[in-house]
Order: structure tokens, then sequence, then C-alpha cells
């Protein structure tokens, strides 16, 4: 069985600009979930998405934002991105939810200059 | 507030040495779910073991072992006997019930340096 894939795995963008991340879950699994990791800040919850709704979210700004496709798929946007939006970003899927074993993605590493 | 903490920022052991990663959680909810990921340098998060709120028996496997303690809301992990290979930034999270469903809070990690 494939495992969580995400793309791109690299990406460098300016302030100001948005970013689009992508987020194939593991086949079958329909909750899917994403994370900001930092040094200074650790990994952080940013939401999860399951059948294509929005169940929870962490504390992060409106810029932060995701959907989640019929066939489980999901994208993470942040828009007007700032300097420390620089980070690794963490996608997570399972069955039913964060109750779960999460199973992780090899993640996107943002840099914003 | 900090859900999860490790106190525990970084641990360097020498092969063959016994090393305990701690981990203290807090919640108010009954039913809640502990986890340990493992993060190598390649920097994927590997799933190491699950618990719910409900079972506080110990677990053994093969080299690691974990103390699930409900009184010290606590939940530590052991490795023995530890080798290179198990050089890595372990997590401890916590999964309960907000708002409308589930989250999943990650303590800071701690780093294990195993030098031969």
């Amino acid at each position: 069985k494939a495992g969580v894939t995400q793309t791109p795995r690299y990406l460098i963008k300016t302030r100001g600009q948005q970013v689009t991340l992508s987020c194939s879950p593991i086949s079958g699994h329909r909750s899917v979930s994403w994370y900001q990791q930092t040094p200074g800040q650790g990994l952080q919850f940013l939401f999860e998405y399951f059948s294509e709704t929005q169940r929870n979210k962490g504390n992060f700004p409106g810029r932060f934002s995701g959907r989640q496709f019929s066939n489980s798929r999901s994208e993470m946007n942040v828009s007007t991105l700032e300097l420390g939006d620089s980070a690794l970003y963490l996608c997570a899927s399972s069955f039913n939810g964060l109750e779960e074993t999460q199973y992780f993605g090899p993640g996107t590493r943002l840099l914003v200059l | 507030a900090q859900k999860v903490t490790q106190a525990q920022t970084e641990i360097s052991v020498v092969e063959k040495e016994d090393v305990t990663l701690d981990c203290v959680y807090e919640t108010r909810d009954t039913t809640y779910y502990l986890f340990w990921y493992k993060q190598p340098p390649s920097g994927e998060l590997v799933f190491l073991i699950r618990r719910n709120s409900f079972d506080e028996q110990n677990e053994i496997s093969g080299r690691y072992s974990w103390n699930f303690q409900k009184s010290t809301s606590s939940f530590n992990f052991t490795i023995t006997a530890s080798q290179v290979v198990d050089s890595a930034v372990y997590f401890c999270a916590l999964s309960e019930y907000s708002n409308s469903g589930y989250a999943l809070n990650f303590g800071k990690g701690t780093s294990l340096l195993v030098t031969p």
C-alpha cells in the first residue's frame, strides 16, 4: 500500500506570495491533518479534514486554510506569506480521525524569502 | 499552556546505554490517546506506539518499552541497550476531543544522540 505523499517536497517563495501544498492520503483513509514544524515552535496542529469537512483547527491565523476533495486528497493554502511561515509542513492520514494512529508524509519544506 | 511537556530537549548517550525519555501531559478528559513518534534525520515521522487512557498496561516491544501512569500524567519511553540507529528526535503526543473533533498536540520533542 502506498504511503502518504506530499507535493512539492521543496518550495521557495517570497513574502506576500501565496502557496498551495498537496497531500494524498493512504488509500481508504478519510481523515487528513496538517502540521507545521519549526525549530522554535515545534510541531503544531493546523487542521483536520474528514469527508471534505474541516473538523478541527489549531491556533493559526486565517491566512492558513485548507480543503479536502471527494477522493480524500487535501490541499493547504497559505496566503500573504510571511518570513515566519518558513517551515516543514507535514500531512498525515488515518481512517477515521486523530484518535487513531496517524501516518505521516515526508513533508513539504517551505522557505519564504 | 503546553499540553504535552517533554522536559529533556537533548540527550546524549553512548551505545548500549539505557535511556528514558520523559513525557508529561495535561488533559481534563477521561478519554484520550497518547502516542510516541520518532523523527529520524530524513524528516518523516514514524509511529511507535498508541495508548488509550483506559489501558495503563506497560508495553514492551523489543528494546523499546513504555510506562503509562495516569496518577502522574506521564507516558515515559525507555530504550534499552541503545544503538546508533536510535538517534532521532522523539515526540510524545496527546489526542483529546476539542470543539467538533479530536486535536493532536505534540510535545517539543527530545533529540536523542547515540554515539558509538
